[in-house]
């Protein structure tokens, strides 16, 4: 398996313009988490989604932020409009069955000028 | 709300001088207790997960222990392959399978 894949792996973007950041989990996987890392509060939850269901979004910031999950296999992460605030680094992780071990993907960072 | 605390920030060994890092937690129901290495500009790597009050687990010159209030990870004649971020997060809440992380403990060995 290629382990959870994230793009684009950098994106260097202008305040106001819109951010789409793209997840494809494990496959089997039935629970999908994005994250976000900053070196002031560290790896924080923003969502999590159950067999393609939002199930926890308590971690997204405000409105500016929507995530999707079409199918099983893709989730998508936008931003808009974005902010110099969002610059960090985003991850994607899947878990599944026989265990809760969240495998992660190697991260997107966003950089918000 | 779960809470997970790290220590220390940050750790410098010499090539083969043993240390523990520890992770101290808060948590409503544990469900799981995970370790993972992070290594520069990668994502989290899955070390160990810990379900209850005993347990311990090895891997290489690493080792994780669990009790009711904090995990230690156990660093046994480390290699400057050992360098990098190690992290500590919580499963737990009443079901929430989200992750809580701590701040992590930057580890360095020098040769």
């Amino acid at each position: 398996d290629a382990g959870v894949i994230q793009s684009p792996r950098h994106e260097v973007t202008e305040m106001g313009q819109e951010v789409t950041l793209r997840c494809k989990p494990i496959s089997g996987h039935d629970y999908l988490f994005w994250y976000r890392q900053t070196m002031m509060r560290g790896l924080e939850l923003l969502i999590y989604f159950n067999n393609n269901v939002p199930i926890d979004d308590s971690g997204m910031p405000e409105d500016r932020f929507s995530a999707k999950m079409p199918n099983a296999s893709f989730s998508t992460l936008k931003i808009q409009p974005s902010e110099p605030r969002d610059s960090a680094v985003y991850f994607c992780s899947s878990g599944g069955p026989p265990t809760d071990t969240q495998y992660f993907g190697p991260g997107t960072r966003l950089t918000v000028l | 709300e779960d809470q997970v605390t790290q220590s220390p920030e940050a750790l410098r060994l010499q090539e083969g001088e043993s240390s523990s890092l520890n992770c101290s937690y808060t948590v409503s129901g544990l469900r799981g207790l995970f370790w993972y290495r992070q290594d520069p500009g990668k994502g989290p790597e899955f070390l160990f997960t810990l379900y209850s009050a005993g347990e311990e687990k090895e891997k290489e010159r690493l080792k994780a222990t669990l009790t009711k209030k904090e995990s230690f990870l156990h660093i046994t004649a480390p290699k400057p392959e050992d360098s990098a971020t190690y992290l500590c997060a919580v499963q737990g809440s009443k079901g929430r399978r989200a992750l809580t992380f701590g701040s992590g403990t930057r580890l360095q060995v020098q040769p």
